[in-house]
């Protein structure tokens, strides 16, 4: 099975400021997606960034952008002017592109709070 | 509104008595999912569904159970047989030509 791991339980930064979440995962697939997933205190999941392993490029999410290195499997979430809004519990997950087997599951890390000072 | 609602909010239960999880989506998902969610643990997998009628147990799958009766229910009911049912429990469904996952507002279950 795959797995994905973050290895910073708690993260803090400055308002305005950027932090990056690091993620790493563990799969023999070639072809996934990746995902970021914000978790705020009322703890409804809100999917922040997605990216397809076959794209090169990094996405960008207005001020969420994702460093992706394929090779060195990770997955790393950068958020650029910190907002007290961004404060919450960031998840990164795995999922195959291989819709059939997986049914489309998601396989998740265990988290990093996120603290926002002002 | 489209979406996916979990009743009630938060549950309370004594141990040894079975209690169901309610699951409702309105979005004309197929597949949907159950996830358990624990301080430090991230989500892990309970149970998934791709049709109707149609379950497959996840990664975490023992002392609980499901049905599918219909395509916009997915009720969970966790059994006395669960050693530690206290959690937040999340339920999830899948859109179909993207894949994505979208969840519901969490049940948090305190069993004592």
């Amino acid at each position: 099975a795959q797995t994905v791991t973050q290895s910073q339980p708690e993260m803090s930064v400055q308002e305005a400021e950027t932090v990056t979440l690091s993620c790493t995962y563990d799969t023999s697939e070639s072809d996934y997606y990746l995902f970021w997933y914000k978790q705020p205190p009322s703890r409804q999941m809100i999917l922040v960034i997605r990216q397809e392993a076959y794209k090169q490029q990094n996405a960008t999410e207005n001020r969420f952008s994702v460093n992706f290195q394929k090779a060195a499997k990770s997955f790393s979430l950068k958020i650029s002017d910190s907002q007290l809004g961004d404060a919450a519990m960031y998840f990164c997950a795995y999922r195959s592109h291989d819709r059939g087997s997986t049914l489309g599951r998601l396989y998740f890390g265990r988290g990093t709070q996120l603290t926002v000072w002002p | 509104d489209g979406g996916i609602t979990q009743s009630p909010k938060y549950l309370f239960r004594k141990e040894g008595q079975n209690v169901t999880l309610s699951c409702e989506q309105n979005l004309n998902h197929d597949a949907m999912y159950w996830y358990r969610q624990d301080p430090g643990q991230g989500l892990r997998l309970i149970y998934y569904s791709q049709i109707v009628n149609d379950f497959q147990k996840g990664d975490i799958a023992e002392g609980y159970s499901v049905s599918r009766e219909k395509k916009e229910s997915f009720p969970l009911t966790v059994t006395s047989a669960q050693k530690n049912p206290t959690a937040f429990y999340l339920c999830a469904s899948r859109d179909s030509p993207s894949y994505e996952q979208y969840f519901g507002p969490g049940t948090r279950l305190t069993v004592t």
